[in-house]
């Protein structure tokens, strides 16, 4: 089945402690972005990157890091995570950059 | 003015109705249009595409309008299971690759 998965789905964590949230996607796609979505502020592009290697600032990018080493994987890095980075975050991929596919997001709390 | 902008709602309709949303972007050399659905704490998923003649799906019909810089969704003959929150999105409002949302439109379709 063609899906883009992220993990973990859910996490509470502290301010400052360093955390991942992976992405994958199996449909050979060649361009995968972040967005965080917050009330009444829709969804916000962190990062995107058009291809391995190649990544991109997008509206919002500050207190985030990705990296792109293999097509299929696009984690995002909190190295030190902020009460104002909680928010629903979603992963996406896309053939050409335009038609997107989301992952089921990940509903990040920091404390 | 807002890069993309849409009528946060909400919109209550009743079963059988016709619903049409608007958005505005801010960028006349904006490239590409789309109309995303999301379920309640759901991932967005993609509705259709604004084609630059309009187009057509069932019930659901997306119009662009360059000059006046909006796009419009209507959706005929409202269903239950058309509720939802509508997003409107563009892309290449600063550069070829970058997505950017609207905050969305809540529709309620009531029996």
């Amino acid at each position: 089945e063609a899906q883009v998965t992220q993990n973990p789905r859910y996490l509470i964590t502290v301010t400052g402690k360093k955390l991942t949230v992976t992405c994958s996607q199996n449909m050979n796609h060649e361009y995968m972005s972040w967005y965080r979505q917050d009330p009444g502020l829709g969804l916000r592009q962190i990062y995107y990157s058009m291809n391995v290697e190649v990544t991109d600032k997008g509206d919002v990018p500050e207190g985030y890091k990705v990296s792109r080493k293999e097509k299929r994987n696009f984690p995002l890095i909190l190295e030190s995570p902020s009460p104002n980075q909680t928010s629903l975050y979603f992963c996406a991929s896309s053939l050409s950059g335009y038609e997107q596919y989301f992952g089921p997001g990940t509903r990040l709390t920091v404390t | 003015r807002k890069e993309v902008e849409q009528d946060p709602g909400p919109f209550n309709v009743p079963e059988g109705a016709t619903v049409a949303f608007n958005c505005t972007y801010s960028n006349s050399a904006s490239q590409s249009f789309f109309w995303y659905r999301q379920d309640c704490r759901k991932e967005p998923k993609l509705l259709m595409s604004v084609y630059s003649s309009g187009n057509e799906d069932g019930r659901f019909t997306a119009q662009l309008n360059r000059a006046s810089q909006y796009i419009s969704l209507l959706i005929r003959d409202s269903k239950l299971s058309d509720s939802a929150t509508y997003l409107c999105v563009v892309n290449g409002l600063y550069n070829n690759n970058d997505m950017r949302f609207g905050a969305g439109t809540r529709l309620t379709v009531k029996p």
